[in-house]
């Protein structure tokens, strides 16, 4: 079955620097999130999209912005990097409406911030 | 708002030996309740979810949980652990089945020792 994919897995980038993160949700799904999870740390909830509207914001800083495109794929931008910024970041999908879907999670896209 | 405790941060156990990972929860409404592994550098992945119905929810490799509402607890329990068990643990917390944050514990490592 298809799963969640992101790009790129793997990122480094100096500090003051931009990034781009990309998710691309189970297809069918209409709904993705995405959390940071810091070293040794629980994921915690950034942002969350359904059909390409913002649905819920968490603990997302306002250097970072996201947003989700016509295809359901979501794109989060990082800028002004600052080294605290370095973690995994899990984009996760979800089918509205459903009874019995629930979130699945993508690879991650570990971002290093030197 | 919700909360989740994850009552131990590691566990250690021998190989074939019981092992139960506890896990209790707040919450002012109604949740829904899943238990998530994360092996060394690799993404979460869903082992097992509580919705409704029966309170014992069998989940994969050979996991299950079962989910107590008078005590605030979703404990995981596998009767037999192998090696290959060995990683990182979420219990979280969702409002929704398909359209709300997780709010995740801070996760238990689960060490099997041959």
């Amino acid at each position: 079955a298809a799963g969640v994919i992101q790009s790129p897995r793997h990122l480094i980038k100096e500090k003051r620097e931009t990034a781009t993160l990309k998710c691309y949700p189970i297809p069918r799904h209409d709904t993705v999130y995405w959390y940071q999870q810091g070293p040794g740390q629980d994921p915690q909830f950034l942002i969350s999209f359904y059909e390409k509207m913002q649905s819920d914001k968490g603990s997302i800083p306002d250097r970072f912005s996201a947003q989700q495109f016509s295809d359901y794929h979501s794109e989060l931008n990082m800028s002004s990097l600052e080294l605290g910024d370095s973690a995994l970041y899990f984009c996760a999908s979800s089918k509205q409406g459903a009874t019995t879907d629930t979130q699945y999670f993508g690879p991650g896209t570990r971002l290093t911030v030197l | 708002a919700q909360s989740v405790t994850q009552l131990d941060s590691q566990v250690p156990v021998f190989e074939e030996a019981p092992v139960e990972l506890r896990c209790n929860y707040s919450s002012s409404v109604s949740v829904y309740l899943f238990w998530y592994v994360q092996y060394p550098n690799q993404g979460l992945q869903l082992l097992l979810k509580y919705l409704s119905g029966s309170t014992l929810v069998k989940g994969i490799n050979g996991f299950e949980a079962e989910f107590n509402k008078s005590q605030t607890s979703f404990h995981l329990r596998k009767p037999s652990v192998h090696i290959s068990d060995t990683a990182e643990y979420f219990c979280a917390v969702s409002r929704s089945v398909s359209n709300y944050k997780l709010t995740f514990g801070k996760g238990t490592l689960l060490t099997v020792n041959p």
